[in-house]
Order: C-alpha cells, then structure tokens, then sequence
C-alpha cells in the first residue's frame, strides 16, 4: 500500500514568509509525528497527533510554528515569519498505536529559508 | 531530558568484515530501542527494533542488535558487510512513559568499500 507522503519535497523560502508543509500519513494510522532534521544531525522529535488531537508539542522551538490534524487524517505544519535557522529536512512519521509501534516515515520536506 | 549517544559520527569498513555501531542511551526505566537506517535518496526505514523478551533481535538482512539494560546500550552488528549497506543509521528510544515519540542518536555513516 501506499506509504507516508509529503509535499512539497523542496521549499525555498526568503526570510519572513510563511509557510506550509503536508502530510498524508498511512490510511487508517492513529498516531502522527513530526520531526525536524537539521544537516548532518539526527531527527528531533516536534510534535505528536492521535487523531485530530495534538497531545505533545514539547518539541516545537517558538510559537511560529503551529501543526494541525483537523480531520485525523491529513496534517499540515505551518511556520511563520521563517528565519534561516529554520532550515532543515521536516520528517513526518505515522503508526497505527503508541506503546512500540513502529513509526513509518515520508520523505521529508527540506525548507530552506534564504 | 532523554538522550541518545551514538559514538561514531562515520564507520569506513571494507566489504565482507564485520561492522558494529555503538548506541547508548541516557536511562534505565522501561524503553523501546530502535535502529533506522536511511539509505542515500531513501527515507528512514526501520531496520529492527526490541520491545520486550529476548534481547537479541535481528534484521532480515543480517543486523542484529543487542539490548544491555544494565550498561544502557543497544549496539547494532553485522558480521559481513555489503556495498548495499552503505548508509546512515540512526539509533532511537522511546519511553514508556513518555508516548510513543522517538529520540534519535546523531546517525553513524556507514561507508562499505569494495
């Protein structure tokens, strides 16, 4: 079946703008992460959905960055007034429960914020 | 905070030897461990993972990691390499108590030579 799919696979930004990435996780998957992955650097966990509730953002660095899951399927992650730090490789993960399962992952989307 | 140490940054080994990347985590209460291994182009892909029960678990292609609660370690072996295992693996724990969200190690670059 299909898997985690993300869009767009590249972003350019310039500094201050807005934007938007997307992910359709796995059909049928309850639990959705998101990561950030700077160069050269392993995958920092961001945010976690279980259906359209977002119970952990611990890992999001600032208040421009804003995840929803409305409908418990689709997500889309969403960066305000973009800063260059803000390049990276954004991951986005689904499983089916939480307690072990694996964690299947999308492409990513790498930003990068000139 | 959780934390996940891999120790090598790169592994250069020649094809047919042995290889082991070392991974060590930051606590003793109840974990899940992971390996992903992300070839080049590629998306992470889990390689192998321990819940519970016996602590060797292996991979369909030749992997086997070994989780040692009492040095906090989750090292990954293969005893013959091949140029196809050329790749960045990463190493990551969840907590039982935390959810299901991933911590990952820095990633090990593997380089098999022929």
């Amino acid at each position: 079946g299909a898997g985690v799919s993300q869009s767009p696979r590249y972003k350019v930004a310039k500094r201050g703008q807005d934007v938007a990435l997307r992910c359709d996780p796995i059909s049928g998957h309850v639990s959705l992460f998101w990561y950030q992955q700077a160069l050269g650097q392993g995958p920092e966990f961001l945010t976690y959905f279980q259906n359209e509730a977002q119970l952990d953002k611990s890992g999001l660095p600032s208040d421009r960055f804003f995840a929803e899951r409305p409908e418990g399927s689709v997500s889309t992650l969403k960066i305000q007034r973009t800063q260059q730090e803000d390049s990276a490789v954004y991951l986005c993960a689904s499983s089916l429960e939480i307690a072990g399962d694996t964690q299947y992952f999308g492409p990513g989307t790498r930003l990068t914020v000139l | 905070a959780q934390s996940v140490t891999q120790l090598d940054s790169q592994v250069p080994v020649f094809e047919e030897a042995p290889v082991e990347l070392r991974c060590n985590y930051s606590s003793s209460v109840s974990v899940y461990l992971f390996w992903y291994v992300q070839y080049p182009n590629q998306g992470l892909q889990l390689l192998l993972k321990y819940l519970s029960g016996s602590t060797l678990v292996e991979s369909i292609n030749g992997f086997e990691a070994e989780f040692n609660k009492s040095q906090t370690s989750f090292h990954l072996r293969k005893p013959s390499v091949h140029i196809s295992d050329t790749a960045e693996y990463f190493c990551a724990v969840s907590y039982k108590a935390a959810g299901n969200k991933l911590t990952f190690g820095g990633g090990t670059r593997v380089l098999v030579k022929p």
